[in-house]
């Protein structure tokens, strides 16, 4: 079964610094991995996906994410954190198609960034 | 906006009630999902609709009725529902296929006293 580990509950960085979230998963075969992004009373908001190709992969409002196929992990990444990123993200992942009974995703317990002005 | 809205934002009943969650999506897509969001806790998957075929039911209690009349269109029917029900109900819509990402709507906050 597919599951999905974010280590930290909440990750505080100063305004202006780099920001990491840390995501870390476990499939079957090779991953499709997400990131989505939570404001306060909003739902989610898809922020970026990785499926193959480039292990860093851009996403929406400046961040990116790095797949590491020997880690297991898909950390995201943002080089200089703004006060209005603070919200909770979510890592998820999805078995590849052959897995056709299994369509949505599996989510992480989701980390929450505060940063600090 | 994500194209995905919801009504009621917010929902308050009673355990004797019957209510209904709605959701619609405007971007084309013909996948539907219902989740459950509580407090500390991951995202739940509850039912999966493709091509208006329901596709996954995950272990959700009978008091949860979904409904897809058509791949615009979700609803989730509640009756006799219990206070630990209360939470944070989102919808989602997708293209069939794993590439995809989900696009979810606002959510419906609900509250069972």
């Amino acid at each position: 079964a597919q599951s999905v580990a974010q280590p930290e509950d909440q990750v505080n960085v100063a305004e202006g610094n780099p920001l990491t979230v840390k995501c870390t998963y476990s499939v079957s075969g090779n991953p499709y991995l997400f990131w989505y992004v939570q404001y306060p009373n909003r739902g989610l908001q898809f922020l970026l996906k990785y499926i193959t190709g480039d292990n860093l992969v851009k996403g929406s409002y400046g961040f990116e994410a790095e797949f590491n196929k020997s880690q297991t992990s898909f950390h995201l990444k943002k080089p200089s954190a703004l006060v209005s990123d603070s919200a909770l993200y979510f890592c998820a992942v999805r078995d590849p198609p052959m897995d056709t009974g299994r369509r949505a995703l599996t989510f992480g317990s989701g980390t929450r960034l505060q940063v600090q002005p | 906006e994500t194209g995905v809205t919801q009504t009621p934002r917010h929902l308050v009943m009673g355990m004797t009630n019957k209510k209904s969650l709605k959701c619609e999506q405007h971007l084309g897509h013909n996948a539907m999902y219902w989740y459950k969001q509580s407090a500390k806790k991951p995202l739940e998957l509850m039912f999966v609709y493709s091509l208006e075929e329901r596709v996954e039911n995950n272990s959700v209690p009978s008091r949860f009725s979904p409904e897809c009349p058509n791949s615009s269109h979700l609803f989730l029917h509640l009756h006799t529902l219990q206070p630990e029900d209360s939470a944070l109900y989102l919808c989602a819509s997708s293209l069939e296929g794993a590439l995809d990402e989900q696009y979810f709507g606002p959510g419906t906050r609900l509250t069972v006293t």
